[in-house]
């Protein structure tokens, strides 16, 4: 049972434009969203978190948008760059002294110049 | 440092050897986590280290055994292993398990796996 899911395997976006990439849960008890960006033969690096407290978190060109009554997050990517096409996770932390991180399936972007 | 270090980055074994994995951090953190990604599949959590105690086995099979001799150190032992063992196997170090904030765990390269 997948409870956190990214419906879009990929993504193709042109250089300078937005990119949304979503994610949904399903547990309610989730209380920390994180994206990941993964490039090829190299680790997930954190990308940005929103707490579930929260609706929106910004840090520079990268934005979160939290919609708990749907169980819903996207990342925002303004503008687009080139340097920015990599598998993007989107994870949930379970609620309590685990920090267990469950990953969703992953978004293949590709930014064309 | 901000780095998680792995080794060795690529590993070929048969299903009779004995080898194992390792992770190395310098970040002060006190929580390591041992993780598995199989092929266009999300990374899969397989042990949480908290404070060089196991904290977390997510029913992993015994043939996988995890050792944290320190802190800053975290070795996974291979041993008669499956070819559907073949993975990526990352590790990870966050501050704790039960850190404020997201406790962001900071990902290694990752050691690629392939089991013959």
């Amino acid at each position: 049972d997948q409870q956190v899911k990214q419906n879009s395997p990929s993504l193709s976006v042109q250089e300078g434009r937005i990119s949304i990439l979503n994610c949904d849960y399903t547990n309610s008890m989730f209380d920390y969203f994180l994206w990941y960006k993964k490039y090829p033969a190299e680790g997930p690096t954190f990308l940005i978190s929103i707490s579930s407290i929260k609706d929106k978190n910004e840090d520079g060109r990268f934005t979160v948008f939290l919609n708990k009554s749907a169980k819903h997050l996207s990342l925002h990517i303004v503008p687009s760059q080139p340097g920015d096409s990599a598998v993007y996770f989107c994870a949930a932390r379970d609620g309590g002294a685990t920090n267990k991180l469950i990953f969703g399936t992953g978004t293949l972007l590709a930014v064309q110049p | 440092d901000t780095e998680v270090t792995q080794t060795p980055k690529h590993l070929v074994m048969g299903m009779t050897n004995k080898k194992s994995l390792k992770c190395e951090q310098h970040m002060g953190h006190r929580a390591m986590y041992w993780y598995k990604q199989k092929a266009k599949k999300p990374p899969e959590l397989m042990f949480v280290y908290s404070y060089e105690k196991l904290s977390i086995n997510e029913s992993v099979p015994s043939r996988f055994s995890p050792e944290c001799p320190n802190s800053s150190l975290l070795n996974l032992h291979l041993h008669a292993l499956q070819p559907e063992d073949s993975a990526l196997y990352l590790c990870a170090s966050s501050q704790a398990t039960a850190a404020s904030g997201a406790n962001v765990l900071t990902f290694g390269a990752g050691s690629r796996l392939t089991v013959l």
